[in-house]
């Protein structure tokens, strides 16, 4: 059975550093999200994209993140200068009309 | 915008009994309602899913009921095993390729 998966499992970076997560969807599907858990916490939804753009964001997503969907399999999240407080699980999820989630990038920021 | 409240936090059962996870929401245009479970460490797996126009939805011994009135919806677990221990959380969208609005969890514990 298809699944989504997700690179690297785990990310340890430096306050400031620019970090990429990356996903590969379900091939077939048509839309891609990024969500967070901060560890113990809800799952919190940050981006979908449909149609080679963005359809939605959250709050959290703000001038410091952006995704990318740089070829026909990868969908990307960078985030360009993190913070402490970015530590967190990333999960990537795909669509068709349900959504699929990814194993997750465990971040940490030192 | 949409808020979705789960009850309980946690949840002790005897393995081999029923398991009642309750959810509200705010935002009457929501009509898209999935229940996910998560195990420690690991990706969040979508159990069953409920749309507005159906009032109750069965898997096995995994069951949702959707009242729209009331806007609240649950997850029933019947026969509880020792492998349904798990984080569980409930969700609600306007499509099912909309964001996800997600409940806090509820951690259920099977006793043995």
């Amino acid at each position: 059975e298809p699944e989504v998966t997700q690179t690297p499992s785990h990310q340890v970076t430096q306050m400031g550093q620019e970090v990429i997560l990356r996903c590969v969807p379900i091939s077939n599907h048509l839309y891609f999200y990024w969500y967070r858990q901060i560890l113990g916490q809800k799952v919190e939804f940050l981006v979908s994209f449909y149609n080679n753009e963005i359809s939605e964001k959250s709050e959290i997503f703000d001038d410091q993140f952006s995704v990318e969907r740089p070829d026909g399999s990868n969908f990307t999240l960078k985030i360009r200068s993190t913070k402490l407080e970015d530590s967190a699980m990333y999960f990537c999820a795909s669509s068709d009309s349900k959504q699929f989630f990814g194993p997750g990038t465990r971040l940490t920021v030192l | 915008g949409e808020n979705v409240e789960q009850h309980p936090s946690t949840l002790s059962v005897q393995e081999g009994d029923s398991a009642v996870i309750k959810c509200t929401y705010s935002d009457s245009a929501s009509n898209y309602f999935p229940w996910y479970k998560q195990e420690l460490g690991k990706r969040p797996q979508l159990i069953i899913d409920i749309r507005s126009n159906v009032g109750e939805k069965k898997d096995q011994r995994i069951a949702v009921t959707l009242n729209k009135t009331a806007k609240h919806f649950s997850l029933h677990i019947t026969e509880t095993q020792p492998e349904d221990s798990a984080v569980y959380f409930c969700a609600a969208s306007t499509e099912s390729n909309y964001q996800l609005i997600w409940g806090a969890g509820t951690k259920l514990i099977i006793k043995p």
